[in-house]
């Protein structure tokens, strides 16, 4: 079964509009990870943040973990035609060394100009 | 470049064949990942390995084999027993370390059946 689910499905905003994505999961988590993948490719990640990690910040983009609620929301900031992607989040249930990773369905983003 | 290889990108399976989709990575990583993603779907997990000569099954492993012989490589089975394999493939790699860290994935393997 998924873990995560995000929220909303598809967005489609401007550029230089703000995106936020919403992820809810169902267990205890180790870390949570948001990932992006374009058309058929694989997937490039973008950030990790640790059960222990309130918000995390690496370029455009700024993550939040309240575990309290078992959610976590991605904002990038300033978008760009090239944010055009699916986005997901994946939980990291693993309780020995290799990272067992739990992915939502994800959110499609399309930026336009 | 270091990075993760997955060959070939387009694979077609006939009625009962067996296909065996490779996964190398240079990255020197220990452990090593598959992934099947059906259309619109999050990714669900086959098979992993920590460590050489050891694997272990996933969320999804009945119709799938894997082997792990070598540190680079992590090769995956479809075999007729997946009476579904059509599907995106993808293999991911990370380093093993005190805490658990990201994964990097390959481009993926598009598996149709005729």
């Amino acid at each position: 079964s998924q873990q995560g689910e995000e929220d909303p499905q598809a967005l489609s905003i401007q550029e230089g509009e703000n995106a936020t994505m919403n992820c809810s999961y169902k267990t205890s988590i180790n870390n949570l990870q948001w990932y992006r993948q374009n058309s058929g490719r694989g997937l490039v990640h973008l950030i990790l943040i640790r059960s222990n990690e309130r918000e995390k910040h690496s370029g455009r983009l700024r993550v939040t973990l309240d575990t309290s609620k078992k959610s976590s929301s991605l904002l990038i900031t300033a978008s760009r035609a090239a944010d055009t992607a699916s986005y997901f989040c994946a939980t990291d249930r693993g309780t020995g060394t290799a990272s067992k990773l739990t992915f939502g369905t994800g959110t499609r983003l399309q930026v336009t100009l | 470049d270091g990075g993760i290889t997955q060959s070939p990108k387009y694979l077609f399976r006939k009625e009962g064949q067996n296909v065996t989709l490779s996964c190398e990575q240079n990255l020197n990583h220990d452990a090593m990942y598959w992934y099947r993603q059906d259309p619109g779907q999050g990714l669900r997990l086959i098979y992993y390995s920590q460590i050489v000569n050891d694997f272990q099954k996933g969320d999804i492993a009945e119709g799938y084999s894997v082997s792990r012989e070598k540190k680079e490589s992590f090769p995956l089975t479809v075999t007729s027993a997946q009476k579904n394999p059509t599907a995106f493939y993808l293999c991911a790699s990370s380093i093993v370390r005190g805490e658990r860290e990201k994964l990097f994935f390959g481009s993926g393997t598009q598996l149709s059946v005729l």
